[in-house]
């Protein structure tokens, strides 16, 4: 079975301070994609990056990096220049190709102080 | 656009009620998702529908009943819920099931639901 461990329950920072939220995944599969998805308060749960598991290259978009690294099953989301609007709870999420079921992790509790 | 609507924003039913939950998207997707999700913690898959056919239920209770009328509504029929459900019901949906990258799932904003 496949399981996503978030190690960082909550973190707070400082606006247009960089943040690293850590995510490390197990599986014995080959074909997966890994995704982060961030819930404000205001509850929608909204898609942030995705990361096929069969490119190399780190997706990124705009304000926000990942660091995959596959042979160590770790996949950390990078902030840059945070904002006050980028506080919420921040889900690592699994998905084995063609399972249609994400597997989610505890969840981050990111807090961005003025 | 990336927009899947839900109906109604909150809740509230007694445990004799019987109630439903409506999720609807425009975008073509042909999976649709609901997921229960409690305070502080991560959404969990109840059903899938995948080209308006049950493809996936996780062992949910009776009393939650689950509709797909088309390729763009999906709804959730609540009867004699617990006050445990009281919850976060968030609905999502996918372009093609199965076919990875066009698999990942958009989310509403979810109906917040309180069982008396």
């Amino acid at each position: 079975a496949q399981t996503v461990t978030q190690s960082q329950p909550e973190m707070s920072v400082q606006e247009a301070e960089t943040v690293t939220l850590s995510c490390t995944y197990d599986t014995s599969e080959s074909n997966y994609y890994l995704f982060w998805y961030k819930q404000p308060p205001s509850r929608q749960m909204i898609l942030v990056i995705r990361q096929e598991a069969y490119k190399q290259q780190n997706a990124t978009e705009n304000r926000f990096s990942v660091n995959f690294q596959k042979a160590a099953k770790s996949f950390s989301l990078k902030i840059s220049d945070s904002q006050l609007g980028d506080t919420a709870m921040y889900f690592c999420a699994f998905m084995t190709q063609g399972a249609q079921k994400l597997v989610f992790g505890q969840g981050t509790r990111l807090t961005i102080n003025p | 656009d990336t927009e899947v609507t839900q109906t109604p924003k909150h809740l509230v039913m007694g445990m004799t009620n019987k109630k439903s939950l409506k999720c609807e998207q425009h975008m073509g997707h042909r999976a649709m998702y609901w997921y229960k999700q409690k305070a502080k913690k991560p959404p969990e898959l109840m059903f899938v529908y995948s080209y308006e056919k049950l493809s996936i239920n996780e062992s949910v209770p009776s009393r939650f009943s689950p509709e797909c009328p088309n390729s763009s509504l999906l709804n959730l029929h609540l009867h004699a819920l617990q006050p445990e459900d009281s919850a976060l019901y968030l609905c999502a949906s996918s372009l093609a099931p199965g076919t990875g990258p066009t698999d990942t799932q958009y989310f509403g904003p979810g109906t917040r639901l309180t069982v008396l």
